[in-house]
């Protein structure tokens, strides 16, 4: 089946400092959406991206959706201890509502 | 503002019990889903439901089942628990248009011994 190629799968970085993750994948999505989850709660959307090219911000947060519809970036500017959490990329395909999602990637921040 | 909310945030069953999570949503979506979350595995569909009385599979149906009488209510099922099923299991519910944006429910952590 489709899958999601999210990386890295962890990382661990300062406070203050920017933080850029990704996302691939073989199909073409209609739509990627970025989700943070902080521990033992559920996944929060965070930016939703409906446009190839497009580049969208939420605070500190960015996302683009890929120009080739099979990958998605999202960047953390300015990092603080609360941004720690997984954060998961999910792409939903052309026609359908199914939803694919990364396998996440674990960010520790240390103040 | 857009809420789903689950019965148990934590629950311990004995294997062979039958176990019921509940998910409720207020935004009036058409589109449930049932997740199940393990570590490195990230978060594999279990059923979804576009309808109420309709259901679908996903990728891993297989020890559950899922009942929707009501548009606000999916229930997922396992008729009978097992240690592999031991997880955090997440609600989600859609918007009944494109671009189908899923938002959370707080998630159910199950431990069956």
């Amino acid at each position: 089946g489709q899958q999601l190629n999210q990386s890295p799968q962890s990382m661990f970085i300062q406070e203050g400092e920017d933080v850029s993750m990704n996302c691939t994948s073989s199909s073409i999505f209609n739509t990627w959406l970025w989700y943070k989850q902080d521990p033992g709660e559920g996944p929060v959307l965070l930016i939703a991206l409906y446009k190839a090219g497009e580049l969208t911000s939420n605070g500190r947060l960015t996302a683009q959706f890929g120009i080739t519809r099979k990958d998605s970036f999202l960047n953390i500017s300015a990092s603080i201890p609360s941004d720690v959490g997984i954060y998961f990329c999910a792409g939903q395909l052309t026609g359908g509502f199914k939803t694919i999602f990364g396998a996440g990637t674990r960010l520790f921040v240390k103040a | 503002d857009v809420k789903v909310t689950q019965s148990s945030r934590y629950l311990v069953k004995r294997t062979g019990e039958k176990v019921f999570l509940e998910c409720v949503q207020d935004m009036d979506h058409e589109n449930m889903f049932w997740y199940r979350q393990d570590p490195g595995l990230g978060l594999r569909l279990i059923y979804f439901s576009y309808d109420v009385k309709m259901k679908e599979k996903g990728d891993i149906p297989e020890g559950y089942s899922v009942s929707r009488e009501k548009k606000e209510r999916f229930s997922l099922i396992l008729e009978s628990a097992s240690t592999n099923q031991t997880s955090m299991y997440l609600c989600a519910s859609s918007s009944p248009s494109e671009p189908y944006e899923q938002y959370f429910g707080p998630g159910t952590r199950l431990t069956v011994t």
